[in-house]
């Protein structure tokens, strides 16, 4: 089995860029898809990224995904940040027989 | 609409058995591969187990924690997925999601239900 690491907390300001991590600890990032789920306080979680880089019907396209083989990570981008983007972020993939979360960035926008 | 409803969460001891089950409505359940993944009290997302329609096997795989004491089951027939919980131990407290992903070809989409929270506690 391999793991998902993610950065525990990022803080930036609104209208500024932020990018959020996820380091794959064994076998290719590249080899499954990669999803990123926001999920608020008290609510379930919602995909804001589908296989690496594509962006669910009525997510912002300040959102964006990407990955790095060289460093075997994905990347969440969240551009022109506002408050409403204040969440938890969690990075999901999966090989044959299981599916991994990252353990969740906390995005504060102040 | 897509919609999953999770319900059969409560409390029960250590030791105790627990059935969840998760209504599925609004696309075709039995060509859907089913995953539960629960979440601990102010802890991440952590993933359960799965299980594969019937048309690929039916199979079932699970997370190291609860292997050999929680079963995945589905009634295509009912639009309905279980998750029975067996030798129920304190670190399994939760909040319990059926989720799932649906390719429509041109889009992916992953609904989730709003999950049914289980207390393990004497």
């Amino acid at each position: 089995n391999f793991m998902l690491t993610q950065p525990h907390s990022v803080s930036e300001s609104p209208g500024k860029t932020v990018a959020i991590s996820c380091t794959r600890s064994s076998g290719s990032i590249a080899s499954n898809y990669v999803q990123w789920f926001q999920q608020r306080p008290g609510s379930a979680p919602t995909n804001v990224i589908y296989e690496d880089n594509q962006r669910p019907s009525g997510v912002p396209d300040r959102f964006s995904g990407s990955i790095d083989s060289s460093s075997n990570s994905a990347s969440l981008t969240i551009s022109g940040l506002k408050t409403e983007d204040e969440a938890d972020y969690y990075c999901q993939s999966y090989d044959s027989s299981n599916q991994v979360f990252g353990g969740g960035t906390k995005l504060t926008v102040l | 609409e897509v919609q999953l409803v999770e319900s059969g969460g409560g409390l029960v001891k250590p030791g105790g058995s627990l059935r969840l089950s998760c209504a599925a409505s609004g696309f075709t359940f039995k060509n859907a591969w089913m995953s539960w993944v629960r979440q601990a009290p102010g802890k991440g997302l952590e993933w359960v187990g799965r299980i594969k329609n019937k048309i690929e096997g039916g199979t079932t795989d699970y997370a190291a924690p609860v292997k050999g004491r929680f079963t995945i089951s589905r009634d295509d027939a009912k639009n309905t997925l279980y998750l029975q919980m067996n030798s129920l131990k304190t670190e399994d407290t939760a909040v319990y999601y059926c989720t799932t992903s649906l390719d429509y070809g041109d889009y992916v989409t992953f609904p989730w239900g709003q999950g049914t929270l289980v207390t393990v506690s004497s």
